[in-house]
């Protein structure tokens, strides 16, 4: 069984640029979520696909978007990068449904530094 | 105030020592009570979680949750330094989607 895998491992990008991450969810896993953790902080949730729609979203900006694929990998889209936008960006799987599933496995993430 | 608090440490503890890591909570309507562990530089890893109030144990782990308190912990027993990394709790609830809250993780060196 393959576990939740992300691309790239690292990346540094420019103010204003716009950048996409990728994620391959776990084997059986319908539902991706997205999270961003900052240096010294826990993750904080961006949003979620469950069968390729958004299904919640925290408190990010619309330059945060995202899409789900019928294979139920994911990309995350970050537009007019910001320097608060260098973090540690983490994909997490669960095989639930729309509702909510204890056990979610992430992915090593991809760490995006933002000069 | 954050939802979820958790002392960041760093907790330092000799090789052996039970170790006790806790958070709080003010988001009565939390149901589900996880623990993960994240070493440097990698993705966090999922222990155990806890459906509402109770203990659950596995291995040298117990982890407790008080919701009338808004309290839980998480116990290492016979720490190694293997269980060196920093400690996230989080929590959700149904109805939530499939949102973690997290707290900010506690850093615990073992020693030795």
């Amino acid at each position: 069984e393959t576990g939740v895998t992300q691309s790239p491992t690292h990346l540094i990008k420019t103010r204003g640029q716009q950048v996409t991450l990728r994620c391959s969810s776990q084997s059986g896993h319908n539902t991706v979520s997205w999270y961003q953790q900052a240096l010294g902080q826990g993750p904080q949730f961006i949003f979620q696909y469950y069968r390729e729609e958004e299904n919640g979203r925290g408190n990010f900006p619309p330059r945060f978007s995202g899409l789900q694929f019928p294979n139920y990998s994911s990309e995350l889209n970050v537009n007019a990068l910001e320097l608060d936008d260098s973090a540690l960006y983490l994909c997490a799987s669960s095989p639930g449904n729309s509702g909510f599933t204890a056990e979610q496995f992430f992915g090593p993430g991809t760490r995006l530094t933002v000069l | 105030q954050k939802e979820v608090e958790q002392d960041p440490g760093p907790l330092s503890v000799p090789e052996g020592a039970i170790v006790s890591l806790n958070c709080t909570y003010s988001n009565s309507a939390f149901q589900y009570f996880m623990w993960y562990r994240q070493y440097s530089r990698k993705g966090p890893e999922l222990l155990m979680y806890t459906y509402s109030s109770g203990n659950k144990e596995d291995g040298r782990f117990t982890a407790q949750v008080d919701k009338s308190s808004k309290y839980i912990s998480l116990f290492i027993r016979d720490s190694q330094p293997s269980d060196s990394a920093t400690y996230l709790c989080a929590m959700g609830f149904t109805g939530g989607g499939n949102k973690l809250t997290f707290g900010t993780g506690t850093q615990l060196k073992v020693e030795l």
